[in-house]
């Protein structure tokens, strides 16, 4: 089992839609992080979270750490949003990521 | 400013060959990653610089891997007899102790 899961792997949405993206994990750690991947671009990190929730424009991340278990939000979907979204963990005094196997969302006009 | 630069972007090599690859992290962050992303897989961690403590190597598949990082700052990937599996992409990644990681655009390495 991956120490790092995500559901679902694949995501296809209409413009507009609010989606949902979860990650769960099974080590201790220090922080969650939410990446974002574009096809043939260069890795983006969106959120870095210990607790709580952030919001950036119309993300969301939220985590909570009882249930090892974080989500991540996108509110009024666009076509632009259409990524690889990574969920990634670092565990307990180390900065180094353990990755989850990415969500590719596509979001249709 | 300057974000985490890699070179070169693309690398092609024949099978048995060494191979350099570089990273020029943003000046200041004191940790540098390697990572690596084979076709249709997932991320994987390769080696983890922090100032100037031992670099974490546990994520090096093989002996074939080794990374120097120099005066605290540009970081070379040497992968030494290079095979078919090498073939992916390797990202270098920098950031300030305990924060989000900024990543370079990678090197698309491919070994025929």
């Amino acid at each position: 089992k991956n120490e790092v899961e995500q559901s679902p792997q694949n995501l296809t949405a209409q413009e507009g839609e609010f989606i949902t993206i979860n990650c769960s994990y099974s080590v201790g750690i220090s922080a969650l992080h939410w990446l974002q991947q574009h096809p043939g671009g260069g890795i983006v990190s969106l959120f870095m979270l210990s607790s709580g929730k952030k919001k950036h424009g119309r993300l969301i991340a939220t985590i909570n750490i009882q249930e090892k278990h974080s989500s991540l939000h996108i509110t009024a979907s666009h076509p632009r949003d259409s990524a690889v979204y990574i969920c990634a963990v670092s565990s307990r005094n180390t900065d180094k990521l353990i990755f989850g196997t990415g969500t590719r969302l596509q979001v249709f006009p | 400013g300057a974000g985490v630069s890699q070179s070169p972007s693309n690398k092609v090599t024949e099978k048995g060959k060494d191979v350099e690859l570089r990273c020029d992290p943003i000046s200041g962050h004191t940790a540098l990653y390697w990572y690596r992303q084979s076709l249709g897989q997932g991320l994987e961690f390769l080696i983890y610089f922090q100032g100037n403590s031992a670099p974490d190597k546990s994520g090096l598949p093989s002996d074939r891997f080794s990374a120097e990082r120099t005066g605290g700052s540009v970081s070379t990937l040497t992968i030494q007899r290079t095979q078919q599996e090498d073939s992916a992409v390797y990202l270098c990644a920098s950031s300030l102790r305990w924060d989000e990681q900024f990543f370079g655009p990678g090197t698309r390495l491919t070994v025929l």
